[in-house]
């Protein structure tokens, strides 16, 4: 079974400037995850999705972020203007169902914001 | 802030050895999950715990699901050098009436002694 997959893995951006993040989950998993890890510290949800609508998109920045995912199945993330402090690894995780706590994550896309 | 405390930060081990850590809350959580980050990756689900006093393997991982549901403990026996990484304890968010959003720990950086 292929795993969560996104691109790209490493991205390097200049403040102001806009970047998009792309994710590919578990075949046949309805529940899609965004989490944002800085340097040091465990993940933090962004935004959550079952199939098509968002769940939970409470820690969502949503002056400068955005996500989405159309058909229910591929998501992407975008930053638009990026921040200094937005610098962190984006990692997509995906579930079988919203009631499962099991999630599984993809290898995340590292930004660097300078 | 983090709801989850982990204890060691970091730690040291000697191929071998015996390693434990352990996640605290100050909230009770009905759900216990560890996960190892390799550099480069995102975390891998490595045991769930659904109750209280449950006591769970996986090879050479063992981990238990404290009876005051507010802590959880993971030990590692005979360590090898892939055991190096970040252990994670996440739980469902106490805070929240439904869904399943987990929050993380800080994590505890196991290293290799030199």
């Amino acid at each position: 079974e292929a795993g969560v997959a996104q691109s790209p893995r490493y991205k390097i951006i200049e403040k102001r400037q806009s970047v998009a993040f792309w994710c590919n989950p578990i075949s046949g998993h309805a529940t899609l995850y965004w989490y944002q890890q800085i340097l040091g510290q465990g993940p933090k949800l962004l935004i959550q999705f079952q199939n098509n609508g968002v769940v939970d998109d409470s820690q969502l920045p949503k002056d400068r972020f955005s996500a989405e995912r159309l058909k229910g199945v591929d998501s992407t993330l975008k930053i638009q203007p990026a921040k200094l402090e937005d610098s962190a690894v984006y990692l997509c995780a995906s579930s079988f169902k919203e009631s499962s706590y099991e999630q599984y994550f993809g290898p995340g896309t590292r930004l660097t914001v300078t | 802030g983090q709801q989850l405390n982990q204890s060691p930060q970091s730690m040291f081990i000697q191929e071998g050895e015996d390693v434990s850590m352990n996640c605290t809350s100050s909230s009770i959580f009905n759900t216990w999950l560890w996960y190892k980050q390799d550099p480069g990756e995102g975390p891998v689900l490595l045991i769930a715990l659904y109750k209280a006093g449950e006591l769970t393997s996986n090879g050479r991982l063992t981990a238990q699901f404290g009876i005051t549901r507010k802590d959880s403990f993971l030990n590692i026996s005979a360590s090898i050098p892939s055991d190096v990484g970040i252990y994670f304890c996440a739980g469902p968010n106490p805070f929240k009436a439904a869904g399943n959003k987990l929050t993380f720990g800080g994590g505890t950086r196991v290293l290799v002694k030199p």
